[in-house]
């Protein structure tokens, strides 16, 4: 199984900082490296697919990057609904797999 | 407007069995592979299992393979989980998800939570 390995698991940070959060795949996923968005209480929402494709309607602050096994997110400035919890996930190879979470509060 | 109910949720003790129902709306079902992900309270989230958009296969990790059955009715555009022999750590909140080709997950339902417990 690949496992994601997602850093830091917590961060703090202020509105218009620049953000970024790392995941690292035990072995090559092929870009193949989604970004989920989740609030508190509610489902996960997709931000970022195949490691550089912003969804659809997502603001333009949210970027994504990287290949092989190490791939990363950034918020450019920071906007107060941007603070939740961020999950990488590979759908590579068979068992699909998540990271386990980064923690973005404010400071 | 996609949307994804989930409904079947609710406490049930270990070892039995339990069927969640996931009714889409908004596109057209049978043209989407469609997943099943779980989050345990206060943890992260773990695929639980896929199935292509004719229903002919079907993927699982280990954690539920022989346990857990997805399966769907393209006429009703209705995915289900049928979940056997439940263990306390099957419990969770499950979603589920619309698969787009070469993409995954962009559309989540709301969610139904299952507690398996005596």
């Amino acid at each position: 199984d690949i496992q994601m390995t997602q850093s830091p698991s917590l961060l703090s940070a202020s509105v218009g900082d620049r953000v970024t959060i790392n995941c690292k795949a035990s072995q090559n996923i092929n870009k193949y490296l989604n970004w989920y968005q989740q609030k508190l209480g509610e489902a996960p929402k997709l931000l970022i697919y195949n490691t550089n494709n912003l969804q659809t309607g997502i603001p333009s602050r949210f970027s994504g990057s990287g290949s092989g096994t190490d791939y990363t997110l950034t918020i450019s400035s920071l906007q107060p609904e941007d603070f939740g919890t961020y999950f990488c996930f590979q759908h590579n190879s068979w068992p699909y797999t998540f990271g386990a979470g980064t923690k973005l509060e404010l400071k | 407007e996609v949307q994804l109910v989930e409904t079947g949720g609710g406490l049930v003790q270990p070892g039995r069995s339990l069927k969640l129902s996931c009714v889409a709306s908004g596109f057209t079902f049978n043209n989407y592979w469609m997943s099943w992900t779980r989050q345990a309270p206060g943890k992260g989230l773990e695929w639980v299992a896929s199935i292509t958009n004719s229903g002919g296969s079907t993927y699982y990790p280990d954690s539920v393979k022989g346990r857990f059955t997805i399966s769907r009715d393209n006429a009703q555009n209705t995915l289900y989980l049928q979940m056997n022999s439940l263990r306390s750590e099957d419990t969770a909140t499950y979603y589920c998800t619309r698969d787009p080709d070469i993409l995954w997950g962009d559309y989540w339902g709301q969610g139904v939570m299952v507690t398996v417990s005596s």
